[in-house]
């Protein structure tokens, strides 16, 4: 089966400015995870999807990030203004459904470097 | 709230020496336990995992046994390969909605 597609692999931006991640998860796998991995740390969870309602988004910075899966497949990560602190791999996972038992499966990511 | 505390690294051992990563984790109620790994400049795949106490989870070598009783679930294996280099992650899978919990990830490089 196919994996969790990620893009761009790279990204370099300046300060202030916006970027977006796409994130295509496995097919008929229900639940979707966006993490952000700092260098040196494990990944954190920012915000995690069932079908397209969000379960959790605790930890996601609001005043500048935003996400959606309008039809509960596909999903887009956007940074707005983007600050240094946001340099990091942004992880896109996915499970058959958000069960405790059920492995994420994640994609190659995308490594965010900001200017 | 849960936690997930495992050894710092980098480890360095030789070809086919063996290998433990110790991990203790904090949680409420019974979370399930995994350990991924990360090769350089991919994304996280899950190496193997176990959902109750004494439970072994094993895969490619590698094993790892649920202990309740010290909150452990530290990885072993008897004989490493240069192509094991990679960062491991404990991680634990509680609350709610089952949200994973990492740890800070141990640097692994085998030398031949």
């Amino acid at each position: 089966e196919a994996g969790v597609a990620q893009s761009p692999r790279y990204k370099i931006i300046e300060k202030r400015q916006s970027v977006a991640f796409w994130c295509n998860p496995i097919s008929g796998h229900a639940t979707l995870y966006w993490y952000q991995q700092i260098l040196g740390q494990g990944p954190k969870l920012l915000i995690q999807f069932q079908n397209n309602g969000v379960v959790d988004d605790s930890q996601l910075p609001k005043d500048r990030f935003s996400a959606e899966r309008l039809k509960g497949v596909d999903s887009t990560l956007k940074i707005q203004p983007a600050k240094l602190e946001d340099s990091a791999v942004y992880l896109c996972a996915s499970s058959l459904s958000g069960g405790g038992n059920q492995p994420q499966h994640f994609g190659d990511g995308t490594r965010l470097s900001i200017l | 709230g849960n936690s997930v505390t495992q050894m710092e690294g980098p480890v360095t051992l030789s070809e086919e020496a063996f290998l433990t990563i110790n991990c203790t984790y904090t949680a409420t109620g019974y979370p399930s336990l995994f350990w991924y790994v990360q090769y350089p400049g991919e994304g996280l795949q899950l190496l193997l995992k176990a959902t109750k106490a004494d439970d072994k989870g094993s895969n490619k070598g590698f094993e790892a046994t649920y202990r309740k009783e010290t909150t452990s679930f530290h990885l072993e294996k008897g004989s490493v390969q240069v192509s094991d280099s990679a960062v491991y992650f404990c991680a634990l899978s509680g609350g709610s909605n089952y949200k994973l919990t990492f740890g800070k990830g141990t640097l692994l490089t085998v030398n031949p």
